[in-house]
């Protein structure tokens, strides 16, 4: 079945430095969403990207789809303490007429004051 | 509309009882999806519905687990027996439409004793 995996598992980062999370699909993906998600709380919808190649931005978040559709990344330039939280990529599989999404195993990042 | 509604948001039982845990989707959504979260195995999907009808279910890990959705605005789901394994946090989710975004209820926090 479809797999999806997100490196690292964790990071810890000063505030100020930046932050970058990759995630990579077992297949060829319809669209990838990412989410975030607080300690102790639920996963919130950020952003959702849909052709092949595409960035989108978020004030200091940038989001890439890989040319395949199988890859993505979350880049956060100048982290803050409010970054703090797991940050979850998702999608669904382009090849079946479902709508099964699936979550990365997510990455956790701190944020030292 | 007050988002997806989820009870309990704690429920401690032991072992061998019988849980139900209750979802009340955004109106107007297609599309619900139960997921199971834990340290060791990420946010797992269990099953998902297209108009209350359940279109994948290969996430369930077993026959003591089982998903009905009889109307658009409700969905329950039940273990029967519980074990400590099931120890979790589970999240109901729904989205308006086909390979869009999930949003998420605030999650029932499972602990079979």
């Amino acid at each position: 079945g479809q797999q999806v995996m997100q490196i690292p598992q964790y990071q810890h980062v000063q505030e100020g430095e930046d932050f970058t999370t990759y995630c990579n699909s077992s297949t060829t993906l319809s669209n990838i969403q990412w989410y975030k998600q607080r300690p102790g709380g639920h996963p919130v919808f950020l952003i959702q990207l849909v052709k092949s190649g595409e960035v989108k931005k978020q004030k200091r978040l940038t989001f890439q789809f890989g040319e395949a559709k199988k890859n993505s990344s979350l880049h956060i330039t100048a982290t803050q303490t409010t970054d703090v939280g797991t940050y979850f990529c998702a999608g669904y599989p382009r090849e079946t007429s479902g709508s099964r999404l699936t979550f990365g195993e997510g990455t956790q990042l701190t944020v030292n004051p | 509309d007050a988002g997806v509604i989820q009870s309990p948001r704690h429920e401690v039982t032991e072992m061998g009882q019988e849980v139900t845990l209750r979802c009340k989707p955004i109106s107007g959504h297609d599309y619900l999806f139960w997921y199971r979260q834990t340290m060791m195995r990420g946010l797992e999907l269990l099953i998902y519905f297209n108009n209350n009808v359940p279109i994948d279910d290969s996430g369930m890990p077993e026959d003591r687990f089982s998903a009905k959705m009889p109307n658009a605005s409700f969905s329950t789901l039940k273990i029967q027996p519980s074990e400590p394994r099931d120890s979790a946090v589970y999240f109901c989710a729904s989205s308006p439409g086909r390979w869009t975004e999930a949003f998420f209820g605030q999650g029932t926090r499972l602990t079979v004793v």
